[in-house]
């Protein structure tokens, strides 16, 4: 059984542009989950979608956003990006919405020059 | 903001020995704790989880411990391997949808 996937596995852009990051979940898994990964810090809830709708997100400003699909795969833009938008942005996936572990991809590393 | 802390950032043990991590977690209301260990170039990985109504579980070469009243989270590893070398997150249920995850423990295991 496939993993959780994302890409692209790195992505380098220049202030201002704008990033967008793919995540597909295991299958059967509906909820979706995105975390931000500072260099040396923990993960920072970003935001969580769970069949096709945003059900919350995390202390980010509104440049963040995203989406999931019908298939439950989900995108995450950032707008107006800015330095210190470099980090290891994470996806995970679970069953459902309740208390279990999540299952995380490899993540995509997003570099802002 | 909401955070779970770790008591130490790194830790160096040598091969074969025993590794103990901990965690101090914030929210008295959750009941849910999960340890993940996150290889480099990798995301976190699932090795341990425990609910509130537990002190203790077990599984292959790790045992997570829980302590409500200080509120307070370790996992122990026996025989520690050179595979272990990792970095170590406990992250807290808040009931529902939200994990919360420490700022992790760098764990160097030495031939």
């Amino acid at each position: 059984e496939a993993g959780v996937t994302q890409s692209p596995t790195h992505l380098i852009k220049t202030r201002g542009q704008q990033a967008t990051l793919r995540c597909s979940p295991i299958s059967g898994h509906t909820s979706v989950y995105w975390y931000q990964q500072a260099l040396g810090l923990g993960l920072q809830f970003l935001l969580w979608y769970d069949e096709g709708e945003e059900r919350n997100r995390g202390n980010f400003p509104p440049r963040f956003s995203g989406r999931q699909f019908p298939n439950y795969s989900s995108e995450l833009n950032v707008n107006a990006l800015e330095l210190e938008d470099s980090a290891l942005y994470l996806c995970a996936s679970i069953p459902g919405t309740g208390r279990e572990k999540l299952f995380f991809g490899s993540g995509t590393q997003l570099s802002v020059l | 903001g909401e955070s779970v802390g770790l008591h130490l950032p790194t830790l160096s043990v040598q091969e074969g020995d025993n590794s103990i991590i901990n965690c101090a977690y914030s929210n008295s209301a959750s009941d849910y704790f999960i340890w993940y260990k996150q290889e480099s170039g990798k995301g976190p990985q699932f090795i341990i989880d425990i609910r509130s109504n537990m002190d203790k579980r077990q599984g292959q070469r790790v045992t997570v411990l829980l302590n409500k009243t200080v509120k307070h989270l370790s996992l122990q590893i026996a025989a520690t391997q050179p595979g272990d070398s990792a970095v170590y997150f406990c992250a807290e249920n808040t009931g529902g949808f939200k994990t919360i995850f420490g700022a992790g423990t760098r764990l160097f295991v030495k031939a």
